[in-house]
C-alpha cells in the first residue's frame, strides 16, 4: 500500500514564503505531484518531480529526495488567491496510478 | 490547451434514476481518468482507460459503469446509486498511460447529489 502525509493546516502572511511538506511510503515509485485545489473546484497541477532535485516554475518551487521519501512545495510571494488546499500525490507501478496524500489547507492572511 | 470539460456541472437523481456523466478532452491524451472526491477529502481513483481500454477498476461497484466510446470522451453510467453517493465526479486525462509519472489535468467535476 501507500502512505502519504502531509499537515493539515498552515497559515502565512501575504507577501512571505511557505514551504508545506510530504512524506510517502511506497513501492515503485514513479513520480511526485503537486496540486492546488480551492474549495469547490478541480485541482489544478503546480509541478512533478520525478528525479531528486528541485524543479522551479515562477512562484513555485518543488523539492523531492527520493531516498527520503520526502517532498515539499515552496510558494514564494504570497497572495491572497494562493489560499486554498495543496495536493501531494504519487504515481507508483503500472497504469499511472494517482494516490493522493489528504491535503494541506493553506490560509494567506494579511 | 490542457481543458477537459465535463458535463453536467450539477446532478440531482434519486436512487431509482439512470443518467450518465461525460467527460471530454482534445488534447490527443490517450489515458482517461474517473475519481470521486467527498468534502474535505482528497480524489480518489475510480476508473482508468488506456488507450480507450479499461486499464484500473479500483473495486468500484457494479452501479457505476464506465464507457470509453473514443479516445477524447469518457461517460460514466449511474444506476441505482445510494445517498452516500453523493459527492463531486472528477474526470481527467493524460497524454501516454504508459509513462510512469504522466501529468493529470482535471475537469471541472460534477457535483452529484442521490436523493
Amino acid at each position: 500500500g501507500q502512505n502519504i502525509d502531509q499537515p493539515t493546516e498552515m497559515t502565512a502572511t501575504e507577501g512571505a514564503i511557505v514551504q508545506i511538506n510530504c512524506t510517502y511510503q511506497t513501492s515503485g515509485f514513479n513520480g511526485l505531484f503537486w496540486y492546488q485545489q480551492h474549495a469547490g473546484e478541480a485541482p489544478t497541477f503546480l509541478s512533478y518531480n520525478v528525479l531528486d532535485g528541485l524543479e522551479e516554475k515562477g512562484r513555485f518551487s518543488s523539492f523531492l529526495s527520493r531516498s527520503k521519501g520526502y517532498s515539499y512545495l515552496l510558494l514564494k510571494e504570497l497572495q491572497m488567491k494562493d489560499s486554498a488546499s495543496y495536493l501531494c500525490a504519487v504515481t507508483s507501478g503500472g497504469g499511472n496510478k494517482l494516490t493522493f496524500g489528504t491535503g494541506t489547507q493553506l490560509k494567506v492572511e494579511l | 490547451d490542457t481543458e477537459v470539460t465535463q458535463t453536467p456541472k450539477h446532478l440531482v437523481m434519486g436512487m431509482t434514476n439512470k443518467k450518465s456523466l461525460k467527460c471530454e478532452q482534445h488534447m490527443g491524451h490517450r489515458a482517461m481518468y474517473w475519481y470521486k472526491q467527498k468534502a474535505k477529502k482528497p480524489p480518489e481513483l475510480m476508473f482508468v482507460y488506456s488507450y480507450e481500454k479499461l486499464s484500473i477498476n479500483e473495486s468500484v461497484p457494479s452501479r457505476f459503469s464506465p464507457e470509453c466510446p473514443n479516445s477524447s470522451l469518457l461517460n460514466l453510467h449511474l444506476h441505482a446509486l445510494q445517498p452516500e453517493d453523493s459527492a463531486l465526479y472528477l474526470c481527467a486525462s493524460s497524454q501516454d498511460p504508459g509513462l510512469g509519472a504522466d501529468t493529470q489535468y482535471f475537469g471541472p467535476g460534477t457535483r452529484l447529489t442521490v436523493l
